[in-house]
C-alpha cells in the first residue's frame, strides 16, 4: 500500500525568500515520486518526478526536490519565490510494482505575499 | 502537442439529474484515467483504462457512475443521478503506458455543481 501526506496545509512566504513544502511517503515498493502545481482554475501541471535515478531532482520554474530513501520524505524547494508561485501543490506517490496508481496527497496552499 | 481536452469545463445541475463529460487524451496515450477532485482535497482515482479496457475501477461508485473508452481513444464520465455530494472537479488524465515512471498528463478538467 502506498500512501502520501503533506505536513503543512498552508505555507506563506514572501517574494524573494526560500519556499520549503514538505511532503513524506509510505510504498510497499520502491516509489516513483512527483510534485504537481494546480493554478487556480487550471489544471494539474507536473513540476518534476523522481524514478530511481538522481536523488536530487530538478524541476520547471526553478523548483527542486530530494528524495530521501532514510526519511521516506521528498521536500520540494526554490531559492527566491515569486508571485507567480502562489497555487496549490501536491505530492504524488506511485508504487514501481507491475502497475499501480497515483495517490496524491492532500495538497499544500502556498501564499506568497510582496 | 495538445493536451488532454476535457468538455464541458463547467456544469450546473439539479440532484437526480444526469451529466456526462468527455476527454480526449493525448495522441497515442494508451492510459486514461479519472480522477475526480472534492473542494480541499487531493483528486481521487475513479476509474483507470489501458486501452479500451478498464484496469481499475474499484473506486467508482458504480450504481451511479459509469465510464466508457469504447474505441480505445476517448472517454466518457456518466453520473446518474447526481447527488449534491458529487459537486467536484472531473480530471482526465492520460499517460503514454501503465509503467510507473511515466509521466501522467491532466487536463483543465470538467467543475460539476449539483444543487
Amino acid at each position: 500500500a502506498q500512501s502520501v501526506t503533506q505536513l503543512d496545509s498552508h505555507v506563506s512566504v514572501s517574494e524573494g525568500t526560500p519556499v520549503l513544502l514538505r511532503c513524506n511517503y509510505s510504498s510497499s515498493y520502491s516509489p516513483s515520486l512527483f510534485w504537481y502545481v494546480q493554478h487556480p482554475n487550471k489544471g494539474l501541471q507536473l513540476l518534476l518526478k523522481y524514478t530511481s535515478a538522481a536523488t536530487l531532482v530538478k524541476g520547471i520554474n526553478g523548483f527542486e526536490a530530494e528524495f530521501k530513501k532514510s526519511e521516506t520524505s521528498f521536500h520540494l524547494t526554490k531559492p527566491s519565490a515569486h508571485m507567480s508561485d502562489a497555487a496549490e501543490y501536491f505530492c504524488v506517490v506511485r508504487e514501481n510494482s507491475g502497475y499501480s496508481t497515483l495517490t496524491f496527497g492532500k495538497g499544500t496552499m502556498l501564499l506568497v505575499s510582496p | 502537442e495538445a493536451g488532454v481536452a476535457q468538455s464541458p469545463r463547467y456544469k450546473i445541475i439539479e440532484k437526480r439529474q444526469s451529466v456526462a463529460f468527455w476527454c480526449n487524451p493525448i495522441s497515442g496515450h494508451a492510459t486514461l484515467y479519472w480522477y475526480q477532485q472534492i473542494l480541499g482535497q487531493g483528486p481521487k482515482l475513479l476509474i483507470q483504462f489501458q486501452n479500451n479496457g478498464v484496469v481499475d475501477d474499484s473506486q467508482l461508485p458504480k450504481d451511479r457512475f459509469s465510464a466508457e473508452r469504447l474505441k480505445g481513444v476517448d472517454s466518457t464520465l456518466k453520473i446518474q443521478p447526481a447527488k449534491l455530494e458529487d459537486s467536484a472537479v472531473y480530471l482526465c488524465a492520460s499517460s503514454l503506458d501503465l509503467a510507473s515512471g511515466n509521466t501522467i498528463y491532466f487536463g483543465e478538467g470538467s467543475w460539476l455543481t449539483v444543487v
